[in-house]
């Protein structure tokens, strides 16, 4: 059982530059969501999605966009990364009022 | 609107100490409290929990009670090993409505435990 998978787990970007983080749960759960973890600052929601097509915004979301095709799958854009996004990325999923599962994370590096 | 409130160390203990980490919340309504950890080069994972009010939540050794006079869910554990190193957060999680769960997290206590 694979849980909630991430990837790419490493990516190094130059300003500018756009890229897809691709997140993918097995685990038929209605809701996924995007964190970006800063050192001092815990983890910060970015978007989240209650199900199959639809997304919402989170505490941070400026410089992402999201997309929620099929109910297995969770995409995190960055259309013109800046070096304020270096950070690392980690997918989650639940069912309502349950724990979280979280992805072994993405570490990105905006050069 | 919804806070966490945990020490962001690092804590460091020598093998078998106790171990506290202070936890305190805001909240409006009556949120689930949950403990995560985080081994290094991995995602968070699910300590432990609690749902409502003087519940305890436990597992592996660690403990915590709901206390919702104080706002607080500090973890405890009598004997801490060198597997324990790791990052632990603090949250809260409550359902603002729209089906939508809002999991608020504390920055994370590192705990480095030495031989």
């Amino acid at each position: 059982n694979a849980g909630v998978t991430q990837t790419p787990k490493f990516r190094v970007l130059k300003t500018g530059q756009s890229m897809t983080l691709l997140c993918a749960q097995d685990m038929n759960h209605e809701y996924m969501y995007w964190y970006r973890q800063d050192p001092g600052m815990g983890l910060r929601l970015i978007h989240y999605s209650v199900g199959e097509g639809t997304t919402a915004k989170g505490e941070v979301p400026d410089g992402y966009n999201v997309s929620r095709l099929k109910k297995q799958n969770f995409l995190l854009g960055l259309e013109s990364a800046a070096p304020s996004q270096t950070s690392v990325y980690f997918c989650a999923s639940s069912r309502l009022a349950g724990e979280l599962f979280f992805g072994e994370g993405s570490r990105l590096t905006v050069l | 609107g919804d806070s966490v409130t945990q020490m962001e160390g690092p804590v460091t203990l020598s093998e078998e100490a106790f171990l506290t980490i202070n936890c305190t919340y805001t909240a409006t309504g009556y949120p689930s409290l949950f403990w995560y950890v985080q081994y290094p080069g991995e995602g968070l994972q699910l300590l432990l929990k609690a749902t409502k009010a003087d519940d305890k939540g436990s597992n592996k050794g660690f403990e915590a009670t709901y206390r919702k006079e104080t706002t607080s869910f500090h973890l405890e554990k009598g004997s801490v090993q060198v597997s324990d190193s790791a990052v632990y957060f603090c949250a809260l999680s409550d359902q603002p409505g729209g089906g939508y769960q809002k999991v608020t997290f504390g920055i994370g206590t590192k705990l480095q435990v030495i031989p």
